[in-house]
């Protein structure tokens, strides 16, 4: 069974621009959480989409959106991008029970702000 | 909110010995518990995870202890292998169930052979 994908592995960006990043969960995973990762901050939470809905959310910026498609599939956007937003963004599945449950990570994607 | 923290933010051990790593939440509430690996270059795996119902469980090489009395958790590896050398991360659920875990810091794990 396939991993969860992400795409692009790296992306390099300036500030202002905006950016989209993709997720592909496990089959048959119908939760989708994003996380971003840097040195200072550690892992933090962006959001979870399940069926389609954005079921919960972290403390980040209105510029930091998500969707997910029927087909699980799932894309993050980052808009104005700032410095700070420099990080690697996570995406991970699982099944999307009520209970908390483990969740399987991408090798993320290594975003760069200049 | 939660907080996740590690003991010590780098271990060496000698190849074959044991290694525990330690992480302290502050939730007494939290009933879920999650440990992952993160090599270079990748995103965390999952090792373990345990529920408060529990106060210990085993996988293969690895151990998750919990103690709710102290609000701490350890994970331990047995016959420590140059492969496990990498970043380990603790991780407490959303009480609400959701999946949204707050992680520690990270203890990096060196392995010297």
């Amino acid at each position: 069974k396939a991993g969860v994908t992400q795409t692009p592995r790296y992306l390099i960006k300036t500030r202002g621009q905006q950016v989209t990043l993709s997720c592909s969960p496990i089959s048959g995973h119908r939760s989708v959480s994003w996380y971003q990762q840097t040195p200072g901050q550690g892992l933090q939470f962006l959001f979870e989409y399940f069926s389609e809905t954005q079921r919960n959310k972290g403390n980040f910026p209105g510029r930091f959106s998500g969707r997910q498609f029927s087909n699980s599939r799932s894309e993050m956007n980052v808009s104005t991008l700032e410095l700070g937003d420099s990080a690697l963004y996570l995406c991970a599945s699982s099944l999307g029970g009520t209970e908390n449950e483990k969740l399987f990570f991408g090798s993320g994607t290594q975003l760069s702000v200049l | 909110g939660e907080s996740v923290g590690l003991h010590l933010p780098t271990l060496s051990v000698q190849e074959g010995d044991n290694s525990i790593i330690n992480c302290a939440y502050s939730n007494s509430a939290s009933d879920y518990f999650i440990w992952y690996k993160q090599e270079s270059g990748k995103g965390p795996q999952f090792i373990i995870d345990i529920r408060s119902n529990m106060d210990k469980r085993q996988g293969q090489r690895v151990t998750v202890l919990l103690n709710k009395t102290v609000k701490h958790l350890s994970l331990q590896i047995a016959a420590t292998q140059p492969g496990d050398s990498a970043v380990y991360f603790c991780a407490e659920g959303d009480q609400t169930g959701a999946n949204n875990l707050f992680f520690g810091t990270g203890t990096r794990l060196t392995v010297i052979p």
